[in-house]
């Protein structure tokens, strides 16, 4: 398996642009979870989907931020319209249900998709 | 309380020292425990699950104590391959992980 694949790695957009981080997570895996990083907030769960249905989005900051995951191979978040403070690495993540003897393999985490909005 | 909390450090240590890092939580109900390591400008890479009973992989030593709510890690002969940001998960609810802000380590020769 490839792993989890976020693209694209880099995004560099103007203020109030429409941007979107795509992520195909690991074949077989059941949740697929979002997360933002910066220096000064750390690791932030943004939202996560079990089954392809949204679970918990409270991490979403507002309504600029949406996600879908329209089947088990691919998510998106968007953030439209974007801006200065939206610049972060995003994550995408993917595992197996809590449930699963499997879990105990703890998350995947793609490579990233590192956005810069000026 | 910060549901997940770790002492950022930064840890700078010789090769050949030991280590040990901990790190607490506020959900009494957690069940599922990890450590992960983040090198510069990488992901959050998987280290180590966490067992009720303790675990031991190599040089690494995880252990777990439910009553006062923390989980530690212990690195022994440290490498200089082992600089990176180690962090500390917890499960709150469900499928919900928490990650703690991490600890820099540093190890020099």
């Amino acid at each position: 398996d490839a792993g989890v694949i976020q693209s694209p790695r880099h995004e560099v957009t103007e203020m109030g642009q429409e941007v979107t981080l795509r992520c195909k997570p690991i074949s077989g895996h059941n949740s697929l979870f979002w997360y933002r990083q910066t220096m000064m907030r750390g690791l932030e769960l943004l939202i996560y989907f079990n089954n392809n249905v949204p679970i918990d989005d409270s991490g979403m900051p507002e309504d600029r931020f949406s996600a879908k995951m329209p089947n088990a191979s691919f998510s998106t978040l968007k953030i439209q319209p974007s801006e200065p403070r939206d610049s972060a690495v995003y994550f995408c993540a993917s595992s197996f249900l809590l449930d699963s003897p499997l879990y105990r393999y703890g998350y995947t985490f793609g490579s990233g998709t590192r956005l810069t909005v000026v | 309380r910060k549901e997940v909390e770790q002492d950022p450090g930064p840890f700078n240590v010789p090769e050949g020292a030991t280590v040990a890092f901990n790190c607490t939580y506020s959900n009494s109900a957690s069940q599922s425990f990890f450590w992960y390591r983040q090198d510069c400008r990488k992901e959050p890479k998987l280290l180590m699950s966490v067992y009720s009973s303790g675990n031991e992989d190599g040089r690494f030593t995880a252990q777990l104590n439910r009553a006062s709510q923390y989980i530690s890690l212990l690195i022994r002969d440290s490498k200089l391959s082992d600089s990176a940001t180690y962090l500390c998960v917890v499960n709150m609810k469900g499928d919900d992980m928490r990650f703690g802000a991490g600890t820099r380590l540093t190890v020099k020769p």
